[in-house]
């Protein structure tokens, strides 16, 4: 059984390109969570979403972020016009469908804006 | 003052040494889970518990739900399990059961 999947592991950006970030979730698991780790802080809390739906999204900053996780594919964090400050660790997990459970990170996504 | 907090933030000690590293929350929780991240980046869960202990080879987690205290503990410490330890609470309600509050981390190093 695959663990939760990243990709790309690193993404190097310019400032003002877009970033999209994919996280395939553990077979069998419909809730996916992204997180961010800034340079030198702590993990937090971005988005919770389940399949086609976003259940929170209180942690994600309000313009150029969006996710995504359609009924088919993988979960998408979309970045536009990244800045500098957007550098980060990108991490995604997921749990089963009763939503309660451990949750499963995934290898993370390093994203550098140059 | 961060909803979640751990002690020490930085730790280093001699391998064989018994290790604790504490985590405390202000708010109410459905769970507590402990993670390990490793200098690579990648992220492990340890454990995940809502009452008393668990234990996994050499890791015990202990939580005190009155007192809104966690410990993690190390037996016979290696320098494999240098890395950084992080709590994160996990709240109550629909959505709030479904975030995670993370510490700022600690960060263990265990020397030879």
């Amino acid at each position: 059984n695959a663990g939760v999947m990243q990709n790309p592991r690193h993404l190097v950006r310019r400032r003002g390109q877009e970033a999209r970030l994919r996280c395939s979730p553990m077979k069998g698991h419909s809730h996916v969570y992204w997180y961010r780790q800034l340079p030198e802080e702590g993990l937090k809390f971005m988005v919770y979403l389940q399949k086609e739906n976003i259940i929170d999204e209180s942690g994600m900053p309000k313009e150029r972020f969006s996710a995504e996780f359609p009924k088919e594919g993988p979960s998408i964090l979309r970045i536009q016009q990244v800045v500098r400050g957007d550098s980060a660790a990108y991490f995604c997990a997921s749990s089963p469908p009763t939503g309660v459970g451990e949750q499963y990170f995934g290898p993370g996504t390093r994203l550098t804006v140059t | 003052k961060n909803e979640v907090e751990q002690s020490p933030q930085n730790l280093t000690a001699q391998e064989g040494e018994f290790i604790t590293i504490n985590c405390s929350y202000s708010v109410g929780i459905s769970a507590l889970h402990w993670l390990q991240q490793h200098p690579g980046g990648g992220i492990v869960s340890l454990f995940m518990l809502s009452s008393g202990k668990k234990k996994h080879g050499r890791l015990i987690a202990t939580i005190n739900i009155q007192e809104k205290h966690s410990s993690l503990h190390i037996t016979a410490s290696h320098p494999r399990d240098s890395a950084v330890y992080i709590c994160a609470a996990r709240g109550i309600g629909y959505q709030g059961a479904q975030k995670l509050v993370f510490g700022q981390g600690t960060r263990l190093t265990i020397n030879p």
